[in-house]
């Protein structure tokens, strides 16, 4: 079955604390994106890649840092975490040219 | 910049009623794509239709539309005959095609359907 899986699905962490949030596609997709969604304000990009070892910000890339090592996984690095990270967190991938994004489940991460 | 508005947070409509979403966008870059999501309580993102900018018809998707006005810059979605299911998040988002690929959402429209 065609899927973006993202793990954890739900995570409490406390200030500081490194976590890393797994995503993992299996439809061969150059572009994988990491959006968070906040109330309000609908869903913001991170950092995409456009393909292996390339990667770029987002509208909000403070605070986090993305990898591309193969071609099917696209983990978001929070270093250390604070409260105002606390957000339901998306990754999505696409093939370059075609453009729709399949998305993960979401991960909803609170920052004690 | 780019830029995708939505204007209505929220909105009402009658069961098997048509109901028009509204979305505006800004790019000064003349290849793009348009793209409307649904998201249900339940959490999940589930794509529903696409406009690229050189179409020349309107998209359709079964009872959803996309109404394109280019020279507006706006990217209006229509359900025709509403139903209970369609209660949802529903986001609007832009893809451009150079320059780096980045996809922006607007902050969303609830619709409720009422019985």
């Amino acid at each position: 079955e065609a899927q973006v899986t993202q793990n954890p699905r739900y995570l409490i962490t406390v200030t500081g604390k490194k976590l890393t949030v797994t995503c993992s596609q299996n439809m061969n997709h150059e572009y994988m994106s990491w959006y968070r969604q906040d109330p309000g304000l609908g869903l913001r990009q991170i950092y995409y890649s456009m393909n292996v070892e390339v990667t770029d910000k987002g509208d909000v890339p403070e605070g986090y840092k993305v990898s591309r090592k193969e071609k099917r996984n696209f983990p978001l690095i929070l270093e250390s975490p604070s409260p105002n990270q606390t957000s339901l967190y998306f990754c999505a991938s696409s093939f370059l040219f075609t453009g729709e994004l399949f998305f993960g489940e979401g991960s909803r991460l609170t920052v004690l | 910049a780019q830029k995708i508005t939505q204007t209505q947070p929220g909105m009402f409509v009658q069961e098997k009623e048509a109901v028009t979403l509204d979305c505006t966008y800004d790019t000064s870059d003349p290849s793009y794509g348009l793209f409307w999501y649904k998201q249900p309580s339940s959490g999940e993102m589930i794509f529903l239709i696409y406009q690229g900018s050189y179409d020349q018809q309107n998209a359709t998707e079964g009872r959803y539309s996309l109404n394109f006005q280019k020279a507006r810059k706006s990217a209006n979605l229509v359900i025709s005959a509403s139903q209970l299911g369609d209660s949802a998040m529903y986001f609007c988002a832009m893809r451009t095609n150079t320059g780096g690929f980045k996809t922006i959402f607007g902050a969303g429209t609830r619709l409720f359907v009422k019985a």
